[in-house]
């Protein structure tokens, strides 16, 4: 069981938008540490998408956004593509544990 | 470019130890900390510890606390993840990553990872 709270599964069409949420608590999320966003395909190593609960590293499409509030955050994938189907994975810190934490992920399906 | 280059894989017996290497190219080893981080087959990343190659001063996830011990080689810009008592469920590729810029603890982003190193723990 995870500390940080994904749904398991996400899908939409071609072209739609989907967001992905984060659900931590109070001594994650909710104590102002930031929440950073993976994409990992079948067999690849997890590659970084959101760094700072906002900001998109250089070469990752504007069309992956992310943001936060209070004890949550979300990832929100506008115009899908079928290259998107991936699992995606939230990070935090957790002071309660003294160090980060992993959401369970959510594999996202374009149908 | 920046990069992690971990060492091979790893079969071990229970009870054995494990040692994963991690090699830093591209940027300066001591601006930054690296992690690690295992994930077993069908699951999600497990974040297990860090390590301050300027300092070496380390954390570790408490559930890994007293099993798993993170040094570093500043010669060698290297840093090692170093497993013991190792049980069957330990089975899994460990990945090393870079910490974020101006993040401690662990709290950071990571990028990049190195290609990961399967440990399979087998009788």
């Amino acid at each position: 069981q995870s500390v940080l709270t994904q749904p398991p599964s996400v899908s939409g069409a071609p072209g739609q938008r989907v967001t992905i949420s984060c659900t931590g608590t109070s001594s994650n999320i909710g104590a102002n540490y930031d929440v950073h966003w993976y994409q990992q395909f079948p067999g690849t190593v997890p590659k970084l998408l959101i760094k700072g609960n906002t900001n998109r590293p250089s070469g990752v499409p504007d069309r992956f956004s992310g943001s936060k509030s209070g004890t949550s955050a979300s990832l929100a994938i506008t115009g899908l593509q079928a290259e998107d189907e991936a699992d995606y994975y939230c990070q935090s810190y957790d002071n309660s544990l003294s160090g980060s934490v992993f959401g369970g992920g959510t594999k996202l399906t374009v149908l | 470019q920046v990069q992690l280059v971990q060492s091979g894989a790893e079969v071990k017996k229970p009870g054995a130890s494990v040692k994963v290497s991690c090699q830093a190219s591209g940027y300066t080893f001591i601006s930054q900390d690296i992690n690690w981080v295992r994930q077993a087959s069908g699951q999600g990343p497990e974040w297990m510890g860090w390590i301050s190659p300027k300092s070496g001063f380390t954390g570790y996830a408490q559930r890994f606390q007293g099993r798993v011990t993170i040094t570093r080689d500043i010669s060698k810009s290297t840093a090692y993840m170093e497993l013991s008592s190792l049980r069957f469920e330990d089975t899994a590729v460990y990945y090393c990553a870079r910490g974020g810029v101006g993040y401690n603890y662990g709290s950071g982003d990571l990028d990049p990872w190195g290609q990961g190193t399967l440990v399979t723990v087998s009788s």
